[in-house]
């Protein structure tokens, strides 16, 4: 069975500073692999995801996240954070046969002055 | 393009009263999905369906019910709210499976039960 987790409820970095959080993985079988958003009172959207191919998958709004297969990890980056980048990020993995999509529990990103 | 559409935006619920959730797309994708949201716990999926005419259970099905008669729709009723169900529940489609399983959300409906 797949899970997700997220390490960190909530993230604080300086604008200007670099974002980086961290999503681990389990998987019997080659995942899929997601970020998603969720900015206040809004639904989700999709940040970036892996499917095959290369490991380092750009997004919109400047995040990047790699797929490392030894460490069964997802992290998302991005160089410089903005004040726009504040919401809450939630890492995914679904199965290459799956009908579903398993969420992590959300990380909650917070940019300061 | 609406995309998906979830009616009500909010409500507030008497225990014990029946409620469904409306969530409609625009985008003929086969698969749908309700899931809710509670602080601390992520989403979680309640119901899905891979396409009309087929439901399957999620990760929290008991006290819903779904229906899947074509492939616009895909309602959500609780026959008899508690409390408990006091969430923000969301709607999502998907093109279908595997590497189609890129998931689009609807706004959200913001569910009260007292």
């Amino acid at each position: 069975a797949q899970s997700v987790t997220q390490l960190g409820s909530h993230v604080s970095v300086s604008e200007g500073a670099l974002v980086l959080l961290r999503c681990n993985y389990s998987s019997s079988v080659p995942p899929y692999l997601f970020w998603y958003v969720q900015y206040p009172n809004q639904g989700l959207q999709l940040l970036l995801k892996y499917t095959t191919g290369a490991t380092l998958v750009k997004g919109i709004n400047g995040f990047e996240a790699e797929f490392k297969k030894s460490e069964t990890s997802f992290h998302l980056t991005k160089p410089s954070a903005h004040m726009s980048d504040a919401a809450e990020y939630f890492c995914a993995v679904s199965d290459r046969s799956g009908d579903k999509i398993i969420f992590g529990k959300g990380t909650r990103l917070h940019i300061l002055p | 393009i609406a995309g998906i559409t979830q009616a009500p935006t909010s409500q507030i619920l008497a225990a014990g009263r029946r409620m469904t959730l409306r969530c409609t797309q625009d985008m003929r994708h086969n698969a749908m999905y309700w899931y809710r949201q509670d602080l601390g716990l992520g989403l979680r999926l309640i119901h899905y369906s891979n396409t009309a005419g087929t439901t399957g259970k999620g990760e929290v099905p008991d006290g819903y019910s779904v229906s899947r008669a074509n492939t616009d729709d895909f309602p959500l009723t609780l026959a008899s709210a508690v409390p408990s169900q006091t969430s923000v529940y969301f709607c999502a489609s998907s093109a279908g499976r595997g590497v189609y399983n890129e998931q689009f959300f609807g706004p959200g409906t913001r569910l009260t039960v007292l």
